[in-house]
Parts: structure tokens; sequence; C-alpha cells
């Protein structure tokens, strides 16, 4: 059972450059995010999904795209990269609270560590 | 504006004893707390959650308590074990499933 996984694990950027964090689950988990974390910041929400084709923005949405055409995957794009956005990047997924499935704990992934220079 | 304060960066406690952690809440509207623990170089893990129809939830040494009316919650671990060490997150929600996290503590059991 992989849960949520992430690729890759380590990433390092020029600025300006774009890439893809990809992030899938085998849970059929229909919420996704995305969340960053910077020392003394705790985990911060980017983006957020709660199912295939409905995304939404969340803390610091700004300088990221995603999309969600698939219940499995849930890439995170970044546009057009800058050292502020040197982070760890953590994919989650859960059931929607309210839905028949009583588990409402996100699961992780393993995380990407990225580091624009 | 931070909505879930962790407000102790870290915590050293001797093993056997116990180990509480705390956490505030700003936004009424929260009904479900959840701890979560991370290791380093790994995704956080689901420890404990509680409801806001309970005021404790209990899991083996894990307890959480839940003070609505001071909108504070508690993890108390019993005994507090080396492998225990770890950061402790935790988090909040008012719906579908969107987590708001403190900034976490770091919790180091030593011999």
């Amino acid at each position: 059972n992989a849960g949520v996984t992430q690729t890759p694990k380590f990433q390092v950027l020029k600025t300006g450059q774009s890439m893809t964090l990809q992030c899938a689950q085998d849970m059929n988990h229909e919420y996704m995010s995305w969340y960053r974390q910077d020392p003394g910041m705790g985990l911060r929400l980017i983006h957020y999904s709660v199912g295939a084709g409905i995304t939404d923005q969340g803390e610091v949405p700004n300088g990221y795209n995603v999309s969600r055409s698939t219940t499995e995957d849930f890439p995170l794009r970044l546009l057009s990269a800058a050292p502020s956005q040197t982070s760890v990047y953590f994919c989650a997924s859960s059931y929607i609270r309210g839905s028949y499935k009583m588990n409402t704990e996100a699961f992780f992934g393993q995380g990407t560590r990225l580091t624009v220079v | 504006d931070q909505q879930v304060k962790q407000n102790s960066p870290s915590l050293s406690v001797q093993e056997g004893r116990i180990s509480i952690l705390n956490c505030d809440y700003t936004n009424s509207m929260f009904d479900y707390f959840l701890w979560y623990k991370k290791y380093p170089a790994e995704g956080p893990t689901f420890l404990i959650s509680i409801s806001s129809i309970k005021d404790k939830n209990e899991d083996g040494r894990f307890t959480v308590f839940l003070n609505k009316s001071a909108k504070h919650l508690s993890l108390h671990i019993v005994p507090s074990q080396p492998g225990d060490s770890a950061v402790y997150f935790c988090a909040a929600t008012p719906t579908l499933g969107r987590l708001y996290f403190g900034r976490g503590t770091q919790l180091t059991v030593w011999p």
C-alpha cells in the first residue's frame, strides 16, 4: 500500500526555472492538498482540491499553480522559481469530512526538499 | 494571523515522565482537532484526534484534552519514551479536511 507518493525527493532549481512537483495517492481520497514547511513557520497550505476538477487557494498560493484531472494525482507547478520558494513541500490526502467515510486525518507524503539558487 | 498557536517551540522531558504539549486556537468554527508527529526527513504522521463534542480522547500512552471555553487543547504522553522525540504539530479544521497547523513543538525525551 503506497499511500501518498511524492517525486522528486530533492531538487535544486535556478531562479526563474519552472518545474512540477508530483503527488499521487492510491487511497481514493477526495481531498488533496499541498503544504510548505519553513523553519519556525509550521505547515502552511498552498493549494487544495476537494475532487477532480476542483481546486482552491490556501494561505500562500502566489507563485504556484495546481490542477486535478484525476482523483489520484495532484501536481504542484512552480511557474518561475524564486529563492523565497526554497522549502520542504508536503502533499497530503484525506477523505472529506461529512462523508460516510469516518477517517478524516490527512496522510502525508515523504516531502520534496526544494532549493532555489 | 495564526489561528492555531503552539507557544512552546521546544520541550525537554525525562524518560518515564509525562510530556504535556499545549495548543491554543482562535477560530470558534474549528470543530475537529488533530495532533501530528514528525521525524526529520519524513512526512507528518497522524497521532490522535478529538471532536469538539468530546473533551478527552485516549489512545494508549497518548491522551488529548479539549477545553472549548478556553479554546485550548493539550496532548499528554505517559510515560514518555526516547522514541517519542519528534516535532509535534497541532492542527484544527472547520470543514472539508482543510487543516490549519500550529508551528510545532520539538519534544526531546532524554534517558
